[in-house]
């Protein structure tokens, strides 16, 4: 199995809603990451595991809560957020000592 | 100062002939490795080819090489007989501290946008 799965899709939500994206990997890869992508422009890195322990936090707002509940999953849990949060979500994993991220297809997510 | 360059915003190319896709990097580390990833209008991110900072020979995948100037620090694609396909937004991508042994991010250039005509 060598991808990386996202979920939802697509995801719609009011500023007030709660919601979670969810990630899923089965390579054994021990690092997974969140980036967050705006149109035309290059992934952005949000958020970094390693070893199911945060590693990098890139001064994320608070409303986007990263949580690792094992090495296969990475979840992102929204609260509260703003219009300008719409955007491409997209998971990655890789292995600690080889280079290459996977990818998984990204959440487009809209916030009205 | 970027850290990756992409001067070509977007790009066409006559289907079948072959493209150059230009980057530049700058970096301090002696081990670093680079990438290019293509991203369809779909929006997944798919890994072309890579190139470590001291692998002596240039990457090669099927169609894709990457012309690896070590002293210009530079690292382009270049896609041979381009197809329909190949129609997307290009990013070349480095990751800094590969002796490190730790988990380590992607930083980005801004892209080129691609298209092939028939």
């Amino acid at each position: 199995d060598t991808e990386v799965t996202q979920t939802p899709k697509h995801l719609v939500m009011g500023m007030t809603n709660k919601k979670s994206l969810k990630c899923e990997q089965h390579m054994g890869h021990r690092a997974m990451y969140w980036y967050k992508q705006k149109a035309k422009k290059p992934p952005e890195l949000m958020f970094v595991y390693s070893y199911e322990k945060l590693s990098i936090n890139e001064s994320v707002p608070s409303r986007f809560s990263p949580e690792c509940p094992n090495s296969s999953l990475l979840n992102l849990h929204l609260h509260a957020l703003q219009p300008e949060d719409s955007a491409l979500y997209l998971c990655a994993s890789s292995h600690l000592t080889k280079n290459e991220q996977f990818f998984g297809p990204g959440t487009r997510l809209t916030v009205l | 100062a970027q850290k990756i360059t992409q001067t070509q915003p977007g790009m066409f190319v006559q289907e079948k002939e072959a493209v150059t896709l230009d980057c530049t990097y700058d970096t301090s580390d002696q081990s670093y490795g680079l990438f290019w990833y293509k991203q369809p209008s779909s929006g997944e991110m798919i890994f072309l080819i890579y190139q470590g900072s001291y692998d002596e020979q240039n990457a090669t995948e099927g169609r894709y090489s990457l012309n690896f100037q070590k002293a210009r620090k530079s690292a382009n694609l270049v896609i041979s007989a381009s197809q329909l396909g190949d129609s997307a937004m290009y990013f070349c991508a480095m990751r800094e501290g590969l002796s490190s042994g730790s988990a380590r991010q992607l930083t980005f250039g801004s892209g080129t946008q691609l298209t092939v005509l028939p």
